[in-house]
């Protein structure tokens, strides 16, 4: 299946605290993407890990990819009203010229 | 500089209806992709644009699914006829670059279809 899982489905969390979210796949990758999409709105690219990485940082989010494991997640630190919405990972899997998406993690922020 | 940009935001329409939905990528992304979420799934993948050429279309649904790119430019996307359960979020996306390194997609607002 090109399907990958994230988990969990929805995360509800207070302002200030930091929000996990893991994404797990079947194939091998090329590189793995976080998204995040507001109500309403298109898929905005939050940040890129390759394959050979094993961890990377943009700001107040952290990603770390274990491709052992297959599995990636992401963490928000100090998490603020503005960062909820929906979280989807994306897998650029090896041969194919596509990202592939998972459900993805709604995730709210209680302020 | 202009994003990803998708027409209509929002399509209502009857089954049996056609309706078209473009898609106008950044300026100079080779890459112009489709993906379909229906409610509450997963988005999935339709199919990809290198220029004017399909580069994978495995990811349509059907036959009543024709996906165009004029001249390597916009694409559109029509349904024909369209049924209940192609109701959903169309998003558009482009890059550039034929490598997986430089694979940062960008995507437009996406069209709600709703069809009734």
């Amino acid at each position: 299946s090109q399907q990958g899982e994230e988990d969990p489905q929805a995360l509800s969390i207070q302002e200030g605290e930091n929000a996990t979210m893991n994404c797990s796949y079947k194939t091998s990758i090329n590189n793995l993407q976080w998204y995040r999409q507001n109500s309403g709105r298109g898929l905005v690219h939050l940040i890129l890990i390759r394959s050979n990485e094993r961890e990377k940082h943009s700001g107040r989010l952290r990603v770390t990819l274990d491709t052992s494991k297959k599995s990636s997640s992401l963490l928000i630190t100090a998490s603020r009203a503005a960062d909820t919405a929906s979280y989807f990972c994306a897998r650029y899997q090896t041969g194919a010229n596509n990202l592939f998406f998972g459900t993805g993690t709604r995730l709210t922020v209680i302020p | 500089e202009a994003g990803v940009t998708q027409f209509p935001s929002h399509s209502v329409i009857e089954k049996g209806q056609t309706v078209t939905l473009r898609c106008d990528p950044i300026s100079g992304h080779d890459n112009l992709y489709w993906y379909r979420r229906v409610m509450g799934k997963e988005i999935k993948f339709l199919l990809h644009f290198v220029k004017e050429s399909k580069q994978d279309e495995s990811g349509m649904p059907n036959n009543r699914f024709l996906a165009e790119r004029t001249g390597g430019t916009y694409s559109t996307l029509k349904v024909q006829p369209a049924e209940l359960e192609d109701s959903g979020v169309y998003f558009c996306a482009s890059s550039q670059g034929l490598s997986g390194a430089r694979t940062e997609a960008f995507f437009g607002q996406g069209t709600r279809l709703t069809v009734v």
